[in-house]
């Protein structure tokens, strides 16, 4: 069946560094992948997603290309702020699914 | 403003007792999802609905039951047939199947 898997977390760095936070996925036909983030305490919320192959999602700073030949989604941003410290779920839907699947989480804090 | 909203953030059980969640969106969404988080296990599905009066079983529905009488309200029910109830608890509803997922705030049930 599909699924996604993360890097492993806990990931720490200082503000100001350059962030990438690994994701690929498995699945037999043409997903849509996205990005969630979830703050503390919250729900999770879109951050970006790409629905083909080489589009590239965008927002906040982060960035991330779907790479089918790789099977990758890779988050990036340049240059972090404390403020972006919580956990970033990976997923993707398959057309005519029935479902989301996520990966497990990444949780990342950004210290002053 | 549009949203879902999540009662109670915080939910306190005795074993062997039934308990309800509510969910309630007022974004005039078809389809409606339950989630359960565990810590490094990102998000299970537990039920979805794609419609009123329709829904189905997700990955992990054992223990857990859910109406759809109306559009705006999913809520779910954690019965003493859950072996482990204690998790956070997210719903989430969508336009339409694939496209992204807004999330209310979660309940964290504590069942001891």
């Amino acid at each position: 069946g599909d699924s996604v898997t993360q890097m492993e977390g806990p990931v720490t760095l200082s503000e100001e560094a350059f962030l990438t936070i690994n994701c690929t996925y498995t699945a037999t036909g043409y997903p849509s992948l996205f990005w969630y983030v979830q703050y503390p305490g919250e729900g999770l919320q879109l951050l970006l997603k790409a629905t083909k192959a080489d589009d590239k999602g965008s927002n906040k700073g982060f960035e991330a290309t779907y790479r089918k030949e790789t099977t990758s989604f890779h988050l990036e941003k340049g240059s972090v702020q404390v403020s972006d410290s919580a956990v970033y779920f990976c997923a993707l839907s398959e057309r005519g699914a029935q479902k989301l699947v996520f990966g497990q989480g990444t949780r990342l804090t950004i210290n002053p | 403003d549009g949203g879902i909203t999540q009662s109670p953030k915080y939910l306190f059980r005795k074993e062997g007792q039934n308990v309800t969640l509510s969910c309630e969106q007022n974004l005039n969404h078809d389809a409606m999802y339950w989630y359960r988080q565990d810590p490094g296990q990102g998000l299970r599905l537990i039920y979805y609905s794609q419609i009123v009066n329709d829904f189905q079983k997700g990955d992990i529905a054992e223990g857990y039951s859910v109406s759809r009488e109306k559009k705006e309200s999913f809520p779910l029910t954690v019965t003493s047939a859950q072996k482990n109830p204690t998790a956070f608890y997210l719903c989430a509803s969508s336009s339409e199947w694939n496209s992204p997922l807004h999330f209310g705030n979660g309940t964290r049930l504590t069942v001891t």
